[in-house]
């Protein structure tokens, strides 16, 4: 069993580069989200999806975009990498958004971005 | 404004000692509280999840409360253990507002020591 996974584990980029983030689920979930986490602050949303074929912004969605083509993968993307990306990403899946469903989460991935 | 604060920041405790972390919420409307436990380098993992009308519920040797008037949870950790070293993760879920719906505590780091 795998649940999520994620790729790559850790990446370091150069400014301006562009970058994509892979989440994969095969736990047939609807839902998926990306979120960073920073120290000393909580996790924070950037993009989510509710469907296949549906995306929708979370807290702080800028310079990010998002796809999800299909139920299982959800890349995230970074088209032009600023230093302020730098941060640890943590993809999630639950079953829908109903209130109760647990929110799994991946192994994340370490970007630093100079 | 929708926030959760923990405290403290961090812990050191020995094996074999008891401890309890604090989680206060000023989210509204409130749906339900989690706590997550996240080791170092992976993704969080839930532990339990607290509803408006429970007090108190245990799992294993962890113990969550939840006093929705004051919003405040606790999460006591009974005969600590070198594995129960990781950061801990209050997460509130609001009862609406689209998915920008859960709200992340910034964690507590403890660490037990042999």
């Amino acid at each position: 069993i795998a649940g999520i996974t994620q790729a790559p584990t850790s990446q370091i980029l150069a400014a301006g580069r562009r970058m994509t983030l892979r989440c994969t689920q095969d736990m047939r979930h609807n839902a998926m989200y990306w979120y960073r986490q920073d120290l000393g602050l909580g996790l924070r949303l950037i993009h989510y999806s509710n469907t296949a074929g549906t995306t929708g912004k979370g807290e702080v969605p800028d310079g990010y975009s998002v796809s999800r083509a299909n139920t299982d993968d959800f890349p995230l993307t970074l088209a032009s990498a600023v230093p302020s990306q730098t941060s640890v990403y943590f993809c999630a899946s639950s079953g829908d958004e109903s209130s109760y469903n647990e929110q799994f989460f991946g192994p994340g991935t370490r970007l630093t971005v100079l | 404004k929708n926030q959760v604060e923990q405290s403290p920041q961090s812990l050191i405790i020995l094996e074999g000692k008891n401890c309890t972390l604090q989680c206060n919420y000023t989210v509204s409307p409130f749906s339900n509280l989690r706590w997550y436990k996240q080791d170092t380098g992976r993704g969080p993992v839930s532990l339990t999840i607290m509803t408006f009308s429970e007090n108190t519920k245990s799992n294993g040797r962890y113990t969550a409360t939840l006093d929705a008037d004051t919003k405040q949870s606790s999460l006591h950790i009974t005969a600590s253990q070198l594995s129960d070293s990781a950061s801990y993760i209050c997460v509130v879920r609001m009862l609406s507002g689209g998915y920008n719906k859960l709200i992340f505590g910034a964690g507590t780091r403890l660490a037990v020591h042999p």
